[in-house]
């Protein structure tokens, strides 16, 4: 199985500022037939199931507010939230989906400071 | 709206049977893979089976195999997990789940993200 690792577990942050949140997998998830990184980033808010934010790395999913976005590639992953707001509050996870079976990272809590 | 809601949870005790269900509504059900993942309670997301489409494939965790078997009706707009043999170890909130990409194709199976999300159903394995 592909193991993903998130980094850090948790993280405070001060509203207005920027929050990065790193994924990072055991293997390659760039498919080199399409050049494209098999990677999601999902958010979850307490008592509620998890969120799409990003697919394919860093195709933002329709609705999610543009201060979300995805970069990396091959095993490097990061999600930045430009400028945290009161409602981002949440605990974040990354997503393989190259190899079977599909595989999410520890999660990432992020908080205001 | 594309919706998603899951029934079946509840309290069983080892060694015990569930079924769960998840109803689907607002897109094409039948040409949708769907996925169910689950999450112990303070963990993370595990994914625990897949089925395609037309219901003619399906994988599998490897925790699950033997116990666990995804199914599906597509006159009903229904996916289901049938829960056997369960242990402590299954206690988690079960989610069904989407996959918009899934296809196979001559040369292999492609897998997507799981968007949207039902609320999840509560499985509590405990005597």
């Amino acid at each position: 199985d592909i193991v993903m690792t998130q980094s850090p577990d948790s993280l405070a942050v001060s509203l207005g500022e920027r929050a990065t949140i790193n994924c990072k997998s055991s293997l390659s998830v760039l498919y080199s037939s399409n050049n494209k990184n098999y990677l999601a980033w999902y958010q979850q808010k307490p008592g509620q199931p998890p969120k799409l934010l990003i697919y394919w790395a860093s195709t933002r999913e329709s609705g999610v507010p543009d201060r979300f976005s995805g970069s990396g590639s091959g095993t490097d992953f990061t999600l930045t939230i430009s400028s945290l707001q009161a409602e981002d509050v949440a605990v974040y996870y990354c997503q393989q989906y190259y190899g079977t079976p599909p595989t999410f990272g520890q999660g990432t809590k992020l908080e205001i400071k | 709206e594309v919706q998603l809601v899951e029934s079946g949870g509840g309290l069983v005790q080892p060694g015990g049977s569930l079924r769960l269900s998840c109803a689907a509504s607002g897109f094409t059900f039948s040409s949708s893979w769907m996925h169910w993942v689950r999450q112990a309670p303070g963990k993370g997301l595990v994914w625990v089976a897949r089925i395609n489409g037309d219901g003619s494939t399906t994988r599998y965790a490897d925790s699950v195999k033997g116990r666990f078997t995804i199914s599906r009706d597509n006159a009903k707009n229904t996916l289901y997990l049938q829960m056997n043999s369960l242990r402590a170890e299954d206690t988690a909130l079960y989610y069904c789940a989407r996959d918009p990409l899934g296809y196979c194709s001559g040369g292999g199976c492609s897998w997507g993200w799981f968007d949207p999300w039902g609320q999840g159903t509560l499985v509590t394995v405990s005597s």
